[in-house]
């Protein structure tokens, strides 16, 4: 099956820095990309939806310049969050899709803790 | 917004017995879709339903979807310990692509 690869795993940094994400498709081409943030025994909220090669679409809320993605390559999108702050502590999900777009394939995700 | 709506928030059976989750959406939909997600990790997509069938199976999930009521249910047969997990619901928004998630059913099986 489809397999989303995400690292870091879990990142702790302090406050003020960036922190990048990254999220690859690993035996499909992903044509599109999506970001969710996932607080505890939350939900998962969309952040933004990323095609190939072309701006992401950020969600209601969401600070474009604050969360820069990226997605360069057919396999690769990266998230990154500029200037963290406490608030910004979450579970950090990718996912992609591509050919149908019926079904998306969740990466692992990536647990930012920012102190 | 939230699409869909599950419940219960929380459930709590023993091996071997039935675990039952509804979700409920508001607007049209192609299709729905269920997702289970362990404690702490990423999101594995369990079946898919569309508009034009009223239940589907695989191994020992049953989805059922009622258009007209607008809404679905997840039934686990035979739980396992190792079906611990949230379960959510998903349907895509507008267009095809992006799905909206329910807030999900945490399910604890226990031995």
């Amino acid at each position: 099956g489809a397999v989303v690869s995400q690292h870091p795993s879990r990142v702790i940094c302090k406050s003020g820095t960036s922190v990048k994400i990254e999220c690859r498709s690993l035996d499909f081409q992903a044509t599109t990309m999506f970001w969710y943030r996932q607080f505890p025994k939350q939900s998962l909220m969309l952040m933004a939806t990323s095609n190939e090669g072309s701006k992401a679409t950020y969600e209601q809320g969401v600070e474009k310049d604050k969360f820069l993605i990226n997605h360069a390559s057919l396999t690769l999108s990266t998230l990154t969050v500029t200037s963290a702050h406490p608030e910004d502590s979450s579970f950090y999900i990718c996912s992609a899709s591509g050919g149908t777009t019926d079904t998306q394939y969740f990466g692992p995700g990536t647990r930012l803790t920012v102190l | 917004s939230q699409q869909g709506e599950e419940d219960p928030q929380a459930l709590s059976i023993q091996e071997g017995e039935n675990a039952t989750m509804n979700c409920s959406y508001k607007t049209s939909i192609n299709n729905l879709q269920w997702y289970r997600q362990n404690s702490g990790r990423g999101l594995v997509h369990l079946i898919l339903i569309r508009s034009n069938e009223r239940e589907k199976h695989s191994g020992r999930l049953r989805v059922t979807l009622d258009t007209s009521k607008k809404s679905s249910s997840l039934l686990i047969t035979a739980s396992r310990a190792a079906d611990t997990a949230s379960y959510f619901c998903a349907t895509p928004a507008s267009g095809y692509s992006t799905l909206t998630f329910g807030k999900g059913t945490m399910l604890l099986v226990s031995p």
